[in-house]
């Protein structure tokens, strides 16, 4: 089976930098991806990671680290509508079809 | 280029009633999943369909059911709700399983 951990909340303040955590167990690996929710929202892309490393998507900013298992999403610059729930997720080794999912972080900005 | 649509985006049913959610993938995307999303469980995959067959199933009981049609367009069922049943379904459409997953709004299950 597969399994992902992650801080349930995090508060930052606007402008500042923070930092998500993700640490997964799984029986195959495939890929590492962070989506970002709104209350009410649908699920959105924000990176995937397949190789160790940093990838940068703007303000957003994700590693991985597969000898930890272990990745992180950093958000830069924050902005009050970066108040949401994101999660982490990665794919059946199998089927690569099905995503299995963190229990999600809800990240509140505050002035 | 129109996103993932779900309809209804809110239903209420009783115990015992059977559902039908609809999902209309991206255009050009042929590969579907859908996910269950509840506060105790979190986002849960039910299954996934790609050119009309079932790829993958998670573990939900057989009251489960999808089904794709050949315009991608997909259905799924659950008979016989329980009050557990609740939750937000969300659908989400890529154009095969190695590219990103893109999902609807969703639809606001609630069993009462």
């Amino acid at each position: 089976g597969q399994s992902l951990e992650q801080p349930s909340e995090v508060t930052a303040v606007e402008g500042a930098i923070v930092q998500i955590n993700c640490t997964y167990q799984t029986s195959g690996f495939y890929g590492l991806s962070w989506y970002q929710q709104h209350d009410g929202g649908a699920p959105t892309f924000l990176s995937y990671n397949a190789l160790d490393g940093l990838e940068e998507t703007g303000r957003f900013s994700s590693f991985l680290s597969r000898s930890d298992s272990y990745g992180y999403l950093l958000l830069q610059e924050l902005q009050m509508k970066d108040s949401a729930s994101y999660f982490c997720a990665v794919r059946d080794p199998g089927t690569a079809s099905k995503l299995t999912f963190g229990t999600g972080t809800r990240l509140q900005v505050t002035l | 280029k129109a996103g993932v649509t779900q309809t209804p985006r809110y239903l209420i049913k009783t115990r015992g009633q059977q559902v039908t959610l609809s999902c209309s993938p991206i255009s050009g995307h042929r590969s579907v999943s859908w996910y269950q999303q509840t506060p105790g469980q979190g986002l849960q995959f039910l299954f996934e369909y790609f050119s009309e067959t079932q790829r993958n199933k998670g573990n939900f009981p057989g009251r489960f059911s999808g089904r794709q049609f050949s315009n991608s367009r997909s259905e799924m069922n659950v008979s016989t709700l329980e009050l557990g049943d609740s939750a937000l379904y969300l659908c989400a459409s890529r154009t095969d399983i190695y590219t990103e997953a893109f999902f609807g709004q969703g639809t606001r299950l609630t069993v009462v």
